[in-house]
């Protein structure tokens, strides 16, 4: 079956330090991967999304990037944050192409940063 | 751009009730999915129901259900014999056929009175 894990689940961070996310699929393979943020009584704003290694697509211009350097692997980073980053950051996956079980997320249990 | 709009912020229901919650989009496309999602206290978002635009038959799983108007571009879900582990954010998602990206409403929180 298959899972995803996401760390830390939480972190609190000084403004202007740096940042990575780190979220992992297990037991798939080619996912489109994704990084979603949430802000206090707020929806889910996607950040990113991945359709393959290297291939990374930025839904909105800010602070942070991302990078998949291997299949399974999705990486949320910032050199410096900011305030603003603060918030519930949480990785998914979905099956790629047409399959059954596409464009359903599976989503990791999140990471709640405080930028202080 | 396709939008998702959730007009309740917040609902509650009695145990044992049945609650609506409503949920409209705007999209140009004939080709779509639509999802719930559960986003219980410990926030782990869930996948509730899925339903595809070509499909005439309202999605049901269990006691959950969705009223699915295509014409009014309307995807409502409805929660039968509520129970308290019902009580959650509810986000409604659209994805486009084809396309890689789910775009989300801003949930509605329901609370479950026992």
């Amino acid at each position: 079956s298959q899972t995803i894990h996401q760390w830390p689940a939480t972190l609190v961070q000084p403004v202007g330090s740096p940042l990575s996310l780190e979220c992992t699929v297990e037991g798939t393979s080619n996912p489109n991967l994704y990084w979603y943020r949430q802000a206090a009584g707020r929806g889910l704003q996607l950040l990113f999304y991945s359709v393959g290694i290297g291939q990374i697509s930025s839904e909105v211009p800010q602070n942070l990037s991302a990078s998949r350097p291997q299949d399974r692997q999705f990486i949320l980073s910032s050199k410096k944050l900011l305030l603003s980053d603060s918030g519930f950051y949480l990785c998914a996956w979905s099956v790629r192409g047409f399959l059954a079980g596409a464009n359903v997320l599976t989503f990791g249990a999140g990471s709640r940063l405080t930028v202080l | 751009a396709q939008t998702v709009t959730q007009s309740q912020p917040e609902m509650s229901v009695q145990e044992a009730e049945t609650v609506t919650l409503s949920c409209t989009y705007d999209t140009s496309e004939s080709d779509y999915y639509l999802f719930w999602y559960k986003q219980p206290p410990s926030r782990q978002m869930i996948l509730v129901i899925r339903q595809e635009a070509y499909k005439q038959q309202n999605a049901t799983e269990n006691r959950f259900s969705v009223n699915f108007q295509k014409a009014a571009k309307s995807f409502s879900l409805k929660i039968s014999d509520s129970q308290l582990g019902d009580a959650a954010m509810y986000f409604c998602a659209f994805t486009q056929g084809g396309s890689e990206k789910l775009v989300f409403g801003k949930g509605t929180k329901l609370t479950v009175n026992p």
